[in-house]
């Protein structure tokens, strides 16, 4: 079984749609990030988590929320989905120590569709 | 202001030869990580490595190797005997320390391994 999955790998949906993107991750890890990709480009964060009740903004936070109901879920929403956010979404994890050794692992990915 | 530079658009080179990709990056911190991904056909993304600003030694996992030169400000990747699996697009990545809200990825180099 996949260590971080994403539902749904697949979306489309409508401007003004609220909807939500899952993440579960089964590596025990306190972080846990969301990501998109816009084609052709690197990632950009959105939003972080560095455990349940820590929630921060990434750089383009805006037009998100998140939500980390457990340590292992960390969810992303578009309350009112526009046709910019169409993009590649991938959620992350973490496992950052005290010595500064990561090693990140990354979801499948959910591409959304906003017409 | 920090930027990634990752010159080489598109690579080809034919399989079983060495391959480097280069990554060049803009800073004023003193302490900052440095990143590789790789991000294949399929989609998915794959974390390479992670590298502390203090840390200069030089990196090797496999056939992969990892040259930090903090003088020349790079994070050169080199694939050595490459194989057609090798082909993807990769990433280098810069975050500064404190600033955990934003990383800055290159444009990514795709590399073609041809059998």
């Amino acid at each position: 079984d996949a260590d971080v999955t994403q539902t749904p790998r697949n979306r489309i949906t409508k401007t003004g749609k609220r909807i939500m993107l899952e993440c579960s991750q089964t590596k025990g890890h306190d972080r846990m990030y969301w990501y998109r990709q816009d084609p052709g480009l690197g990632l950009r964060l959105i939003y972080y988590s560095f455990d349940v009740k820590d929630i921060n903004k990434g750089e383009i936070s805006d037009g998100y929320s998140v939500s980390r109901q457990a340590q292992a879920k960390f969810s992303l929403s578009l309350e009112s989905a526009i046709p910019n956010q169409t993009a590649l979404y991938f959620c992350a994890t973490s496992d950052l120590t005290g010595v500064g050794q990561e090693t990140q692992y990354f979801g499948p990915g959910t591409r959304l569709l906003v017409l | 202001a920090q930027k990634v530079t990752q010159a080489q658009t598109e690579i080809s080179v034919v399989e079983k030869e060495d391959v480097t990709l280069d990554c060049v990056y803009e800073t004023r911190d003193t302490t900052y990580y440095l990143f590789w991904y790789k991000q294949p056909p399929s989609g998915e993304l794959v974390f390479l490595i992670r590298r502390n600003s203090f840390d200069e030694q030089n990196e090797i996992s496999g056939r992969y190797s990892w040259n930090f030169q903090k003088s020349t400000s790079s994070f050169n990747f080199t694939i050595t005997a490459s194989q057609v699996v090798d082909s993807a697009v990769y990433f280098c990545a810069l975050s500064e320390a404190g600033r955990d809200d934003k990383i800055i990825f290159g444009k990514g180099t795709r590399l073609h391994i041809l059998p």
